[in-house]
């Protein structure tokens, strides 16, 4: 079946610019969660969904990030006024229910000029 | 989540089986390990998960201490398409929600 995915797969902004990352979790899939990956490093919790509600939002490193799922499905990460230190690989990962095996999107990279 | 302690780098022979340590010495009883690796500009992949006994999959096999202190992650015939970053992860059962909390892993390099 259909795995985890994200769109768009590059991302290039202009510094101040507002951004939009979309990702589109497993069929049927609860929890959602997303993660920031700076080069060389591993990913790092930034939010977490169970359905529409958002139950954990404290790995956000800013209020200029914000993440929705109005629906319980398909959900949308936004970053305003985007800075340098944005640049990043975010990755989605979603999972049956909030205990269970995440599975990853395969990210989006998004470069802050 | 407990800490883990991974190698930075290690190398294996194509063909040969690659044995990938972890230690995670103040695990809980609650605290599953699980392993994912990240091949080059692709999202993590999930390998395999245990709580105390050994387990097998298509994948791999997870060996875990019987104090459970530290686990042993093996590919039995490596390919060159398992070079990767390999990620040792524990993570709290029962906690839902719960993140998984990356290390720095191991790169593991398979050479021909």
């Amino acid at each position: 079946g259909a795995g985890v995915s994200q769109s768009p797969r590059y991302k290039v902004a202009k510094r101040g610019q507002d951004v939009a990352l979309r990702c589109d979790p497993i069929s049927g899939h609860v929890s959602l969660f997303w993660y920031q990956q700076a080069l060389g490093q591993g990913p790092e919790f930034l939010t977490y969904f169970q359905n529409e509600a958002q139950l954990d939002k404290s790995g956000l490193p800013s209020d200029r990030f914000f993440a929705e799922r109005p629906e319980g499905s398909v959900s949308t990460l936004k970053i305003q006024r985007t800075q340098q230190e944005d640049s990043a690989v975010y990755l989605c990962a979603s999972s049956l229910g909030g205990t269970e095996t995440q599975y990853f999107g395969p990210g989006t990279r998004l470069l802050v000029l | 989540d407990a800490k883990t302690t991974q190698p930075p780098s290690m190398d294996c022979a194509e063909g040969r089986a690659a044995n990938l340590p972890c230690n995670h010495s103040t695990i809980s009883g609650n605290e599953y390990v699980y392993w994912y690796r990240q091949i080059h500009s692709q999202g993590p992949q999930y390998i395999i998960h245990g709580l105390k006994n050994n387990e097998t999959n298509e994948m791999a096999s997870l060996i875990i201490t019987e104090d459970r202190k530290s686990s042993t992650l093996i590919l039995p015939h490596a390919t060159l398409r398992d070079t990767a970053v390999y990620y040792c992860i524990v993570r709290a059962w029962g906690a839902s929600g719960s993140r998984l909390t990356f290390g720095e892993g191991t790169q593991l390099t398979v050479n021909p």
